[in-house]
C-alpha cells in the first residue's frame, strides 16, 4: 500500500477484556515495529520484526503483550486482560531495508482507551 | 543508559517566527538522529544526521548534528501556522542495528496567526 495502515484508529474497551490491533506496512518493507506513545510522552518501543521473525521483543511491557506477523505483512498486537495504564497511542513503522533501518515511516496509529 | 532529552518541551510563537529546537543525546555506539514532525498521531520524518556540521535543510527547516557535544539543532524559519505540531528527535538503540529508536519527550510548537 502507499503507507502504513493501521485499524481500528480508536478502540474503547473495559478493563479485563482482549483487544487486537492490526498493522498493514509498506508493501516490501522487511521491518515492521511496533511503538507505544502515553499523553503528553515519547514514543516507547516495544517491539520489531525481521519477516516474520520477532528479534527484539524486550519492550513489551508485561505477558499480557504479544505481537506475530504473518506472510512478511501483517502484523497484529494483542492486549490480553487490558489495565487503565496499556491507555495509549499505538503505533506501526515499517521500513525498508536493514541498511537504513533507521529511518522508520508511521501509521496514524490506534487510539487505545481502557475504561 | 542511552536517552534522548529535548528543550523547550512546549512553544508558542507567532507567524514569521523562528524557532529552533533543540535535542540532546546519550547513546553508546551512536550512528544517527533522526527527527520527525508529529501531527495529530502519525510521525512524519524530515531528517536523518549522521556527520557532524553538515546541515541538513528542506524548505524552511534544517538541521545541524554536533557529534563532539551531543546535540542537534532544529530550525525553522518564517513559521507558519502549518508547521504547529509536536517535534520529535530520536536516536537508534546503541546495541541495535535496527530501527529500534529511542525518542525524546518531544517539543510541542504552536504558531499562533
Amino acid at each position: 500500500g502507499a503507507g502504513v495502515s493501521q485499524s481500528p484508529s480508536n478502540k474503547v474497551t473495559e478493563k479485563g477484556k482482549d483487544v487486537e490491533l492490526r498493522c498493514d506496512p509498506i508493501s516490501g518493507h522487511t521491518a515492521l515495529y511496533w511503538y507505544r506513545q502515553r499523553l503528553g510522552q515519547g514514543l516507547e518501543f516495544l517491539i520489531y520484526f525481521q519477516g516474520n521473525s520477532a528479534p527484539d521483543k524486550s519492550g513489551l511491557p508485561s505477558d499480557r503483550f504479544s505481537a506475530e506477523r504473518t506472510g512478511e505483512s501483517v502484523s497484529t498486537l494483542t492486549i490480553q486482560r487490558t489495565q487503565q495504564e496499556d491507555s495509549a497511542v499505538y503505533l506501526c513503522a515499517s521500513s525498508f531495508n536493514r541498511e537504513t533501518n533507521e529511518k522508520l515511516f508511521f501509521g496514524s496509529g490506534t487510539q487505545l482507551s481502557v475504561l | 543508559e542511552d536517552k534522548v532529552v529535548q528543550s523547550p518541551l512546549s512553544l508558542v510563537v507567532h507567524e514569521g517566527d523562528t524557532v529552533t529546537l533543540n535535542c540532546s543525546y546519550e547513546v553508546t555506539n551512536f550512528r544517527s538522529l533522526l527527527w520527525y514532525k508529529q501531527e495529530k498521531k502519525a510521525p512524519t520524518f524530515l531528517f536523518m544526521l549522521t556527520s557532524s556540521g553538515i546541515e541538513k535543510k528542506s524548505g524552511r527547516l534544517s538541521s545541524i548534528l554536533d557529534k563532539k557535544e551531543l546535540f542537534s539543532i532544529l530550525n525553522i524559519t518564517a513559521t507558519q501556522t502549518g508547521d504547529s505540531a509536536v517535534y520529535l528527535c530520536a536516536v537508534p538503540h546503541g546495541s541495535s542495528n535496527t530501527g529500534k529508536l529511542i525518542f525524546g519527550q518531544g517539543t510541542t510548537l504552536q504558531v499562533k496567526p
